[in-house]
């Protein structure tokens, strides 16, 4: 699976958008960019994902750029609930072992009052 | 429901005791996970489970060993672990064992390892 860069922490104000990057500049044509997040003593929460369309759902939008090697996760009202550790997966779509999440360090989103 | 539950929340433990923790699903799905999350680490994929049989074993130390006795029950036995088995054990399931399954998550067991 590709490899994915994420800055270690961002900080939004409560009410704002918070837009959470993503490196995966080596990934590949039938990879697919997931992202889940992780409340502080929860297991992970999937939030979206997306092959090279923009998608948007109730929690979120995900935004791939046409290159496929970035994209940026939006929260568009962050509230002080959204505070959580988000990670940015990317996963091979066929073959063997498709079933593996593999996170990286991901972004600890701090949302403020 | 989507909720998956674990059993214990909290685990102490010695080197030489023997425990189980335990995962229990009903949304009928057929595939489930362990995973181990040390402190302020991501988690990590230990074992996969798709139609109660083994699928991945992430080269994990025999001393786990995990268990599969029905699609809605995922056990893992601990005996004679370290110190250094002290995480949070995480277990999930998903539909399937495919890329666009989604995996729910339980709470996971905080396990410490005296």
């Amino acid at each position: 699976d590709a490899k994915t860069t994420q800055p270690t922490s961002m900080d939004c104000a409560e009410g704002r958008a918070a837009n959470l990057p993503c490196n995966h500049s080596t990934i590949s044509g039938n990879e697919y960019v997931y992202w889940y997040r992780q409340i502080h003593s929860q297991g992970p929460q999937y939030i979206i994902h997306g092959l090279k369309n923009n998608e948007t759902n109730e929690m979120a939008s995900l935004i791939i750029t046409e290159d496929r090697k970035s994209s940026t996760l939006i929260l568009p009202h962050a509230t002080l609930r959204d505070t959580a550790v988000y990670y940015c997966i990317v996963r091979v779509a066929r073959g063997i072992n498709t079933g593996k999440l593999i996170f990286g360090q991901g972004t600890t989103l701090q949302v403020k009052p | 429901d989507t909720e998956v539950t674990q059993t214990p929340k909290h685990l102490v433990m010695g080197m030489t005791n023997k425990k189980s923790l335990k995962c229990e699903q009903h949304m009928g799905h057929r595939a489930m996970y362990w995973y181990k999350q040390k402190a302020k680490k991501p988690p990590e994929l230990m074992f996969v489970y798709s139609y109660e049989k083994l699928s991945i074993n992430e080269s994990v130390p025999s001393r786990f060993s995990p268990e599969c006795p029905n699609s809605s029950l995922l056990n893992l036995h601990l005996h004679a672990l370290q110190p250094e088995d002290s995480a949070l054990y995480l277990c999930a399931s998903s539909q399937e064992e495919r890329i666009y399954n989604e995996q729910f998550f339980g709470p996971g067991t905080r396990l410490t390892v005296l």
